[in-house]
């Protein structure tokens, strides 16, 4: 079975600072990772994914997240915190086999409040 | 591309009613459509997965006579929920998946459903 950590119910960060949001995975096989944001009352949206390739991904907004396959982590990073990015993350996992039906499973999601 | 559209956004009803929403594909083929329940300050729960032309496929605890899903086109799904009570108010995801550079989920804004 696929499953997703994240630590962190909530972050907080002032405006300015790096931002980052954990997430560790395990599944079978080869992970596809993925990070959306959802903000108050709406579907998720895209930030980044990683399939293969370069461990560092980089994403929407200026987000970017690294692959580690030996820590089995996929972490979310910004360098800079704006206001605008206060809001809900999630991170999610699905194995490469097509036998898992492509079923995306979410981990439990990262509240982050940048103050300014 | 790869937008996908959730009608309607938000409804109220009446214990004992049936709630149709509809999840489509605007600029892509959606083989397979996912429906996702969320409830307030949790993660996203997958209730069921649907291809095209065939029976959906539920989750372990989801209730498929309580929860009708339709999936009768290449860019339409409805999630139907019969006799609403109180506790299936939720905030209702669904996802669309295609072939090539859609062969990805995405999701749709969501649907709010509070059952009086």
């Amino acid at each position: 079975a696929q499953s997703v950590a994240q630590p962190e119910d909530q972050v907080n960060v002032a405006e300015g600072n790096p931002l980052t949001v954990k997430c560790t995975y395990s599944v079978s096989g080869n992970p596809y990772l993925f990070w959306y944001v959802q903000y108050p009352n709406r579907g998720l949206q895209f930030l980044l994914k990683y399939i293969t390739g370069d461990n560092l991904v980089k994403g929407s907004y200026g987000f970017e997240a690294e692959f580690n396959k030996s820590q089995t982590s996929f972490h979310l990073k910004k360098p800079s915190a704006l206001v605008s990015d206060s809001a809900l993350y999630f991170c999610a996992v699905r194995g490469a086999i097509k036998a898992a039906g492509n079923k995306l499973t979410f981990g439990g999601g990262t509240r982050v409040l940048v103050k300014p | 591309g790869a937008v996908v559209s959730q009608h309607p956004s938000r409804v109220i009803c009446k214990s004992g009613t049936s709630v149709k929403i509809e999840c489509r594909s605007l600029d892509f083929q959606a083989t397979t459509m996912f429906w996702y329940r969320q409830f307030p300050k949790q993660s996203l729960m997958l209730m069921a997965t649907s291809n095209e032309g065939s029976k959906a496929t539920y989750e372990q605890g989801v209730e498929k006579d309580k929860f009708l899903i339709n999936h009768a086109s290449l860019t339409l799904s409805t999630l139907t929920v019969t006799s609403a009570h109180p506790e299936d108010s939720s905030f209702y995801i669904c996802s669309a998946r295609g072939q090539g550079p859609y062969n990805e989920q995405f999701f749709g804004p969501g649907t709010r459903l509070t059952v009086l």
